[in-house]
């Protein structure tokens, strides 16, 4: 199985631009996330979905934009890019609402 | 969720175990202890969990002391591919209400030919 799917793995970005970063998992579990991880921090929770056509805010959602019409995938989506976005940015997915979450590779960003 | 406190770094030499600690001396009665890894530049990595009893699976061992203040996950035979950073997670099995997972800094593993 290929897990959880993050592409792409690398990007720089203009301010001002904007992109989709995609995930897709083919495991079919309902929950699924976006974190963003800052050099030498945390995970910090910026949107989850609890199934498809359900979307809710985390912790830092300012700036991002999701969508999850089927179970597998799981867009998200900046506008109009800033500096404070360059980050790396892990999609991860969990069978249940529980605590055993799996994680991408990442995407690596730079807003510049 | 329970705060955990974990050492900085830890150096363990190819071959032996490997054995991470960490203190969660506020933990409640309903909340488990999750371990994870994050080698550097990947995702992190669910390791193994437990409630009050020692578990076992494929990866690692977690021992959980009778008061459950403290834990040790262990790594029977440390490989130079588990140098990592390693998460030490306190919370409820259920997620009502707060889904995010909160890394702290966790301990630097450095596994050493």
């Amino acid at each position: 199985n290929a897990g959880v799917t993050q592409t792409p793995k690398f990007r720089i970005l203009k301010i001002g631009q904007s992109m989709t970063l995609q995930c897709t998992q083919d495991m079919n579990h309902n929950y699924m996330y976006w974190y963003r991880q800052d050099p030498g921090m945390g995970l910090k929770l910026i949107y989850y979905s609890v199934g498809a056509g359900i979307t809710d805010k985390g912790e830092v959602p300012n700036g991002y934009n999701v969508s999850r019409s089927t179970t597998e995938d799981f867009p998200l989506r900046l506008e109009l890019a800033a500096p404070s976005q360059t980050s790396v940015y892990f999609c991860a997915s969990s069978p249940t609402s529980g605590n055993i979450q799996y994680f991408g590779a990442g995407t690596r960003l730079s807003v510049l | 969720d329970a705060k955990t406190t974990q050492p900085t770094s830890m150096d363990c030499a190819e071959g032996r175990a490997a054995n991470l600690p960490c203190n969660h001396s506020t933990i409640s009665g309903n909340e488990y202890v999750y371990w994870y890894r994050q080698i550097h530049s990947q995702g992190p990595q669910y390791i193994i969990h437990g409630l009050k009893n020692n578990e076992t699976n494929e990866m690692a061992s977690l021992i959980i002391t009778e008061d459950r203040k403290s834990s040790t996950l262990i790594l029977p035979h440390a490989t130079l591919r588990d140098t990592a950073v390693y998460y030490c997670i306190v919370r409820a099995s259920s997620g009502a209400g707060s889904y995010q997972l909160t890394f702290g800094k966790g301990t630097k593993l450095s596994v050493i030919p």
